[in-house]
C-alpha cells in the first residue's frame, strides 16, 4: 500500500539559509499536518490543510510557511534557518480529520549547521 | 487542552521480561484516539495501536497488549517476553477531533541482552 512519502530524507543546511520539506500523502487522503521532533523531545505539531486551506496551527514559527496544493501534497518552507531548527520534521496524512487512516511519513532530518 | 503523560522516562531490563509503559491523558472531548507509536534509532513513527474512545476492550497482538481503562483516562502498554529489538522510544499520543496528536513525553525503552 501507498504511504505518505517525504523529501528529502536528510537535508543539511546552513545558518541563515532556507529549506523546503516536501510531503505527498496517501491517495485520497486530503489533509496533511506537520511535526517538528527536536531531538530528545517528542513531535509537537505545527500546522495542518485541509482541502488547500490551514485547517489548524500550533506553535509554528513566523520564519515558516506552508502550504498544500491541488493534488494534495504540500510543502514546508523554513527561512532564516537557526541551529534550533534542526529537527526530525514529520508530515502526516488522513482522510478529512478522520484519525482511522491517520499515517505518518517517514521523516525529513533537518540539519542546521 | 489536550495532555499526554508518559511517567517512565526511561525503563531499562533484561531480556524475557515484561514491561509495562504507562499513559495517562486529559480532554475534554468525548470522542478521541489514543495511539501508540514505536520510534527506533533510525527515527521513522512505528504506529502500533489505535483505539477509539467507545472502545474499551483490551487488545492483544503477540508479545505487545494494551490496558485501556477510561474511568482512570489511561492507555497502558505492555511487553511480554520482551527482546532486544523492542529497544526504542516509545510514544503515547492523543488525537481529537481537529485531527492533530498529542504525544507523550516519550519512554525510552532498553532492553538488555
Amino acid at each position: 500500500a501507498a504511504g505518505v512519502i517525504q523529501s528529502p530524507r536528510h537535508l543539511i543546511k546552513e545558518k541563515r539559509e532556507t529549506a523546503t520539506l516536501k510531503c505527498y500523502p496517501i491517495p485520497r487522503h486530503d489533509t496533511v499536518y506537520w511535526y517538528q521532533q527536536g531531538p530528545g523531545q517528542d513531535p509537537q505539531f505545527l500546522i495542518s490543510f485541509y482541502e488547500k486551506m490551514q485547517s489548524d496551527k500550533g506553535s509554528i514559527p513566523d520564519r515558516f510557511s506552508a502550504q498544500q496544493f491541488s493534488d494534495y501534497h504540500s510543502e514546508l518552507n523554513m527561512s532564516s534557518l537557526e541551529l534550533g531548527d534542526s529537527a526530525l520534521y514529520f508530515c502526516a496524512s488522513s482522510y478529512r480529520t478522520d484519525l482511522r487512516g491517520y499515517t505518518f511519513g517517514s521523516g525529513t532530518r533537518l540539519t542546521v549547521v | 487542552a489536550q495532555k499526554v503523560t508518559q511517567a517512565q522516562t526511561e525503563i531499562s531490563v533484561v531480556e524475557k521480561e515484561d514491561v509495562t509503559l504507562d499513559c495517562v491523558y486529559e480532554t475534554r472531548d468525548t470522542t478521541y484516539y489514543l495511539f501508540w507509536y514505536k520510534q527506533p534509532p533510525s527515527g521513522e513513527l512505528v504506529f502500533l495501536i489505535r483505539r477509539n474512545s467507545f472502545d474499551e476492550q483490551n487488545e492483544i497482538s503477540g508479545r505487545y497488549s494494551w490496558n485501556f481503562q477510561k474511568s482512570t483516562s489511561s492507555f497502558n502498554f505492555t511487553i511480554t517476553a520482551s527482546q532486544v529489538v523492542d529497544s526504542a522510544v516509545y510514544f503515547c499520543a492523543l488525537g481529537t477531533s481537529y485531527g492533530k496528536l498529542t504525544f507523550g513525553q516519550g519512554t525510552i525503552l532498553t532492553v538488555h541482552p
